[in-house]
């Protein structure tokens, strides 16, 4: 069973730009998670999808930053445009039901880089 | 709101020394406690976990106990490898939200 992806991997991008990451869950999870962890510090909540509705969007910085969970399979993170206190790791997770015990699967994570 | 605080690293050991990092936390009610680690290029994987006071949950050697009268979830190994080396990371997550809740993070740098 493939695990959950992210792409890219690693983004470099100028201030102003704009960055859209990705996630592929586990086939079959409903629930999908972002989290970021900035400058070595905490890995912070950000939002989390049941298919392809929001159901707590509590953690999102600002309105710069945009997901979508489009059909309930894929998610996108999009940042627009970027700052450089957005530069961290930004990883995605799924899991098959959100009961407080059940483990989330994460992926890699996609290193962003804002200059 | 609740929260975690993990022991700052890094945590340099010799191989089959002991480990404990330190974990404790603030939270509301009855959360579960986990352990996920980071090796190195790879995602978070889940280490192990508990999900009521006084449960112990263990992992390839690893071990911590859910002390709920302490508020602590302080991971050991009795003898780290190598292989151990990676980031580890103590977590909370409440009945009746659907976030984890991390500490900061702790490298582990194991040498021969």
């Amino acid at each position: 069973e493939a695990g959950v992806t992210q792409f890219p991997s690693h983004s470099v991008i100028e201030k102003g730009q704009t960055v859209t990451l990705r996630c592929d869950p586990i086939s079959g999870h409903d629930n999908l998670y972002w989290y970021r962890r900035v400058m070595g510090k905490e890995i912070k909540f950000l939002l989390h999808f049941v298919k392809e509705s929001k159901q707590d969007e509590s953690g999102m910085p600002n309105n710069r930053f945009l997901a979508e969970r489009t059909g309930g399979t894929y998610s996108t993170l999009k940042v627009q445009p970027a700052e450089l206190e957005d530069s961290g790791v930004y990883f995605c997770a799924s899991s098959p039901r959100h009961e407080a015990w059940d483990e989330q699967f994460f992926g890699p994570g996609t290193r962003l880089t804002v200059l | 709101g609740d929260s975690v605080t993990q022991m700052e690293g890094p945590v340099t050991l010799s191989e089959e020394a002991f480990l404990t990092i330190n974990c404790t936390y603030t939270a509301t009610g009855y959360p579960s406690l986990f352990w996920y680690v980071q090796y190195p290029g790879e995602g978070l994987q889940l280490l192990l976990k508990a999900t009521k006071a006084d449960d112990k949950g263990s992992n390839k050697g690893f071990e911590a106990t859910y002390r709920k009268e302490t508020t602590s979830f302080h991971l050991e190994k009795g003898s780290v490898q190598v292989s151990d080396s990676a980031v580890y990371f103590c977590a909370l997550r409440n009945r009746g939200y659907n976030k984890l809740i991390f500490g900061a993070g702790t490298r582990l740098a194991v040498h021969p």
